[in-house]
């Protein structure tokens, strides 16, 4: 089965707000993940990653969070903007470091 | 444009034909990976290649599928005899290969969506 998957499958997020999607791991071996942006139509978008040796990483106006010890990540968008609709993935190379294991996606919808 | 291209973007086809997919990656990139992605699911792996050789292949990747790489550089993805079951995004990616996770990222192409009557 999937190693990662998302808390909830779609999130309505008023633009200019800021935006938090939640991830779960199931293998605490598990030490490096990626989040995807898949705008429709086109395939995923590598938007950030982070290894277990760090807590926080942040982006251009992206912060990824992980808590190892209940095994969990989140991505958070700040000042969400309309191109910011799209689904999000988390990804874990699982094992590995070629083979990618998404979850089911969660898929962010920004209001004006 | 110099990402991972796919052909053809979209594909309608009758059931028992057979499907031809093209992937041109990045150039001199050595990994080439092919996923397929159904309707409000995330992508799941099929295949990689290392160059020409292919290295892995997913148990979803039935006796109908096959895929090649024969210079190390596009890569085709037949579909024989096809069903209602086979309906998809298939995405390609690829990436440098370096060993490793890091600095291993994988660029995703637009995918072809596969439509089968």
């Amino acid at each position: 089965g999937e190693s990662v998957g998302l808390h909830l499958p779609t999130l309505s997020v008023q633009e200019g707000d800021n935006s938090i999607i939640n991830c779960a791991y199931s293998n605490s071996a598990s030490d490096y993940f990626i989040w995807y942006k898949q705008e429709s139509g086109k395939g995923p978008q590598f938007i950030i990653d982070i290894r277990s040796n760090m807590d926080k990483r942040q982006g251009q106006r992206v912060t990824v969070l992980l808590n190892k010890t209940v095994k969990h990540l989140s991505l958070q968008i700040a000042a969400t903007q309309p191109g910011d609709s799209a689904v999000y993935f988390c990804a874990d190379p699982k094992y590995n470091d070629y083979k990618l294991s998404f979850g089911a996606g969660t898929t962010v919808t920004v209001r004006a | 444009d110099t990402g991972v291209s796919q052909n053809p973007r979209h594909k309608i086809t009758k059931r028992g034909q057979n499907v031809t997919f093209r992937c041109d990656p990045i150039s001199e990139h050595n990994r080439l990976y092919w996923y397929r992605q159904t309707l409000g699911q995330g992508p799941e792996f099929l295949t990689y290649f290392q160059n020409e050789a292919q290295l892995e292949k997913s148990r979803l990747l039935s006796d109908r599928f096959s895929a090649e790489r024969p210079k190390g550089s596009f890569s085709t993805l037949e579909i024989q005899r096809t069903e209602q079951g086979d309906s998809a995004m298939y995405l390609c990616a690829s990436s440098v290969g370096t060993s490793g996770k890091l600095g291993n990222e994988q660029f995703f192409g637009p995918g072809t969506r596969l439509t089968v009557l």
